[in-house]
């Protein structure tokens, strides 16, 4: 099995530009979260998928921000128009039922 | 929300050298995980451990969950066991919080 792949692996933009975040997660899982770490705040979730279908996406922290999840191999995250403080690494993981998270290697995305 | 408190944050240790890492919850949970993050930044499920004791190697984890704690033990450390180790807890819907981690530095 291949894990939990992310695109790109780093991702520099000016501000304003639009930038989308992509996220295979491992076949047969049902669960799909993207967590964002800064040195500041840490691993916040933002949002999760079961069955490509959003649950919570309480932790999204504006509407700048949008998931979706179009069917069970593939997930995206787009940030429209992208800040500095946006800059962080973005993580996607999966699980399969109530097992253990697989992350991905991240994304460091890096807005000036 | 629920609260997840690590403890040491800060650790260095001599190769070879065994330690404890802790996590402290605030509230009831249904599951618990421990991570690895590498210094290349790379997140590693070590232990999915919601009670009971697991052994891997020269880890082990054991979590009293009904004293709202979780421990990590290292033995024998390497330099490569260097990182952050966090612990993560669940109390529902499969949604996981992380605490602030443990950053350990192995010395040779």
């Amino acid at each position: 099995d291949a894990g939990v792949i992310q695109s790109p692996r780093h991702e520099v933009t000016e501000m304003g530009q639009e930038v989308t975040l992509r996220c295979k997660p491992i076949s047969g899982h049902d669960y799909l979260f993207w967590y964002r770490q800064t040195m500041m705040r840490g691993l916040e979730l933002l949002i999760y998928f079961n069955n490509n279908v959003p649950i919570d996406d309480s932790g999204m922290p504006e509407d700048r921000f949008s998931a979706k999840m179009p069917n069970a191999s593939f997930s995206t995250l787009k940030i429209q128009p992208s800040e500095p403080r946006d800059s962080a690494v973005y993580f996607c993981a999966s699980a399969r039922g109530s097992y253990g998270y697989t992350f991905g290697s991240g994304t460091r995305l890096t807005v000036v | 929300g629920i609260q997840v408190e690590q403890s040491p944050p800060d650790l260095i240790l001599q190769e070879g050298a065994n330690s404890t890492l802790r996590c402290n919850f605030s509230d009831s949970v249904n599951n618990l995980q421990w991570f690895h993050q590498n210094p290349w930044g790379q997140l590693i499920n070590l232990f999915y451990i919601p009670s009971g004791t697991k052994q891997n190697g020269r880890l082990s984890a054991t979590t009293v969950a009904t004293e709202r704690y979780s421990l990590l033990y290292i033995s024998s450390s390497q330099t490569t066991d260097s990182g952050v180790y966090f612990c993560a807890v669940e109390q529902a819907g499969n949604q996981f919080y992380f605490g602030t981690g443990t950053s350990l530095t192995v010395i040779p």
